[in-house]
């Protein structure tokens, strides 16, 4: 059955630390798409990046960067020298190719960088 | 991109109200999405238009109706909600409803039922 697992209700970290949000996941399928989104207190959810289980390299975009290992059904994502606007709820999603159109959200990692 | 755009934000109804939320996407997209996302629980998909075809109705229970007129526009219609339904409702589009297509999202309604 297809699952994302976030561990990690809450973090907190003091700006400029480097953070790192942990993402599993559950399929059955080989050919799938992760995705993580950003939640700030605003409420709409902005896309950050979508990763095809085909292409495992790692990717880096500015302070965050993104570990996708099949190996370990992982897919986290680390923020690099935070700073207070990161602070959010971050949601990984699974998309598979089979079955519905739904995307598997985890519960979310709420990220608190304090000052 | 944040080209969809929900009204109200906040929404307070009685249970024996009837209301609607909107969602507009001015991204071209075809494809529509209401998710419902309660506190401490993953987003719950509700229902997917392509082509203002409805193509997923998630076992939602029939107090909540969706209409999608054309492919901008997407509503909500909420009748005898219970307590239970507040929650944040959020409207989404994406390019097609293929399995891995990006969705963008709105705002969200923070809907609270008395």
């Amino acid at each position: 059955a297809q699952k994302v697992t976030q561990a990690q209700t809450e973090i907190s970290v003091v700006e400029k630390e480097d953070v790192t949000l942990d993402c599993v996941y559950e399929t059955r399928d080989t050919t799938y798409y992760l995705f993580w989104y950003k939640q700030p207190p605003s409420g709409e959810l902005v896309f950050l990046i979508r990763r095809n289980s085909f292409d495992e390299q790692n990717e880096i975009s500015g302070r965050y960067s993104w570990n996708f290992q099949k190996s370990t059904s992982s897919f986290n994502f680390t923020i690099t020298a935070s700073q207070v606007v990161d602070s959010a709820v971050y949601f990984c999603a699974l998309s598979e190719t089979s079955g519905t159109y739904k995307y598997i959200f985890g519960t979310g990692t709420r990220l608190k960088v304090l000052a | 991109e944040t080209g969809v755009t929900q009204t109200p934000r906040h929404l307070v109804m009685g249970m024996t109200n009837k209301k609607s939320l909107k969602c507009e996407q001015h991204l071209g997209h075809n494809a529509m999405y209401w998710y419902k996302q309660s506190a401490k629980k993953p987003l719950e998909l509700m229902f997917v238009y392509s082509l203002e075809e409805r193509v997923e109705n998630n076992s939602v229970p029939s107090r909540f109706s969706p209409e999608c007129p054309n492919s901008s526009h997407l509503f909500l219609h909420l009748h005898t909600l219970q307590p239970e339904d507040s929650a944040l409702y959020l409207c989404a589009s994406s390019q097609g409803h293929l399995k891995g297509d990006i969705q963008y999202f709105g705002a969200g309604t923070r809907l609270s039922v008395l």
